[in-house]
């Protein structure tokens, strides 16, 4: 079957520092990745798209500066939350998909606390 | 852009009851898909239902597409089904999944 693994999981870091998370697809292609960010208020947020030889795509009030993303294969994908601060709290959710219209396939996230 | 809304936004049961969830989306989707997240925040993809209907154990979702709505019926809900309920939207053509505000379920004993 198709799985998402991230880690951490949980991850706990001093405002202004950084913090790394990685996400890897297991049976599938993940020729598409995206990140997201559920806030503490619930509300879900792309915060970037990232297509196999194709440019990364961030969404509003998301830099590439802030939040850079590699994907150099079709199984791994990371992303770096850069001087980390409050408003940076929160799940960030890995969603694999092997193409578009094909059903997306998410990972158990990884909770950013900042202190 | 995409707008997702679902209702109710919260549903409290007696376990063995129904359950009833709606989608409503404003544009054409590629996708949609129903996840369930844990009260840990696990998201875990229970049916991905663009068209028609789709049945798997206790859940049914129905999609009419041209009424851009979908519902999710939980049969028989159990104790375990309390979590939150999340519909998604692909765009047509750019795989952004568009999540709705999701619906808190709880069911008790």
């Amino acid at each position: 079957g198709a799985l998402v693994y991230q880690y951490p999981r949980r991850t706990i870091c001093k405002s202004g520092t950084s913090m790394r998370m990685e996400c890897q697809a297991v049976g599938f292609q993940a020729t598409s990745v995206a990140w997201y960010r559920q806030s503490p208020q619930k509300t879900f947020e792309l915060i970037a798209l990232s297509t196999v030889n194709s440019a990364i795509k961030y969404e509003q009030n998301f830099t590439q500066e802030k939040f850079p993303i590699s994907h150099p294969n079709l199984s791994f994908s990371s992303m770096t939350v850069l001087n980390a601060y409050l408003e940076d709290r929160g799940l960030y959710l890995c969603g694999a998909t092997p193409g578009l219209g094909d059903e997306q396939y998410f990972g158990p996230g990884t909770r950013l606390t900042v202190l | 852009g995409q707008q997702v809304q679902q209702s109710p936004s919260s549903l409290v049961l007696q376990e063995g009851e129904n359950a009833e969830l709606q989608c409503n989306f404003s544009s054409t989707a590629t996708q949609l898909q129903w996840f369930y997240q844990s009260p840990g925040g696990s998201l875990v993809s229970l049916l991905s239902n663009p068209s028609g209907t789709k049945h798997t154990g206790r859940l049914t979702s129905t999609t009419v597409t041209k009424e851009r709505r979908s519902s999710l019926h939980i049969s028989s809900s159990q104790t375990t089904d309390s979590g939150t309920y999340l519909c998604a939207i692909e765009n047509t053509n750019t795989g952004k999944l568009t999540f709705g505000d999701g619906t808190v379920l709880t069911v008790k004993p």
